[in-house]
C-alpha cells in the first residue's frame, strides 16, 4: 500500500505563474516531510522539507504548506521558471527513533513553459 | 555544504563480473547511507540502510548477498554488485545523512550500471 502518494503524473504552467504539487500521506506516524526535485539521469536535489509542528515553511520562490488533519502537502513555486522543470518527488519519514526510510511518492513531471 | 558524491557515473561490465559502486559525504560526516534503485519512470526504491561500522539493514526483497553493502567510514560507503546479470541494470542512487540537518537525506548523482 503506498503511503505517500502524488497523484498527478504531471504538470503544465506558464513562466511566470505559480506551480502547485501535492502530496497525500496515509501514515498518521509521519513527522517530517520533504520535496525533492530531480532532472533524468541525476539523484534528486533536496530542496524544502517541513517538520509536522509546523504549518508553513518557506524557501525563497518554494513554500511547503501541510495539512495534517487532512494529511495533505502542497509545494508552491512562485514565479514558476523554465528551469524548474523536472521530476518532483515529495518525501515523508517517521520519529528519530524509529525507521531512519524516507518513503518516496512516484514523483510528478513539471513542465513550466517559456 | 552538503556534498555527496558517487562513482562510477556510469559502468558497463560483462554477466557474471562484480561491480562495485562508492558513495562519498564529502563535506559532512554521514551517520547513516543510503542506497536506492530506480527504474525507468518509477520512483526511488529504497534497497538498503546502511550505519558506519554496523551490517546494513535491507528491504524485503533484496539480496544480501548479491547487493554487498560496506560501510567502513562515516564518509564512505560503497555497494557492491556482486555476479551481476542484466536484469540488475538500473539506475543505482545513494544518499546520505548528517550534518546540520540531520533528518534530511543529501542524494548523490547517482551511477547508470548496464550488464551486457
Amino acid at each position: 500500500d503506498q503511503q505517500v502518494k502524488q497523484n498527478s503524473p504531471s504538470l503544465s504552467v506558464q513562466e511566470g505563474r505559480i506551480s502547485i504539487l501535492n502530496c497525500d500521506y496515509t501514515n498518521s506516524m509521519f513527522d517530517y516531510f520533504l520535496w525533492y526535485k530531480k532532472y533524468p539521469a541525476e539523484g534528486p536535489t533536496f530542496l524544502i522539507s517541513i517538520s509536522s509542528i509546523k504549518d508553513k515553511n518557506e524557501d525563497g520562490r518554494f513554500t511547503v504548506f501541510l495539512n495534517k488533519s487532512a494529511k495533505h502537502l502542497s509545494l508552491h513555486i512562485v514565479p514558476s521558471q523554465p528551469g524548474d522543470s523536472a521530476v518532483y518527488f515529495c518525501a515523508a519519514s517517521e520519529p528519530q527513533g524509529g525507521s531512519e526510510k524516507l518513503v518516496f511518492g512516484k514523483g510528478m513531471k513539471l513542465t513550466v513553459n517559456p | 555544504g552538503a556534498v555527496v558524491s558517487q562513482h562510477p557515473s556510469r559502468v558497463i561490465c560483462k554477466s557474471g563480473t562484480s561491480v562495485k559502486i562508492e558513495c562519498r559525504s564529502l563535506d559532512f560526516q554521514a551517520t547513516t547511507m543510503f542506497w536506492y534503485r530506480q527504474f525507468p519512470k518509477k520512483s526511488l526504491m529504497l534497497m538498503a540502510t546502511s550505519n558506519e561500522g554496523s551490517k546494513a539493514t535491507y528491504e524485503q526483497g533484496v539480496e544480501k548477498d548479491k547487493f554487498l553493502i560496506n560501510h567502513a567510514s562515516l564518509t564512505l560507503s560503497t555497494l557492491t554488485v556482486t555476479s551481476a546479470h542484466p536484469e540488475d541494470s538500473s539506475f543505482y542512487i545513494c544518499s546520505a545523512k548528517g550534518g546540520g540537518a540531520p533528518r534530511t537525506q543529501y542524494f548523490g548523482p547517482g551511477t547508470r550500471l548496464l550488464v551486457l
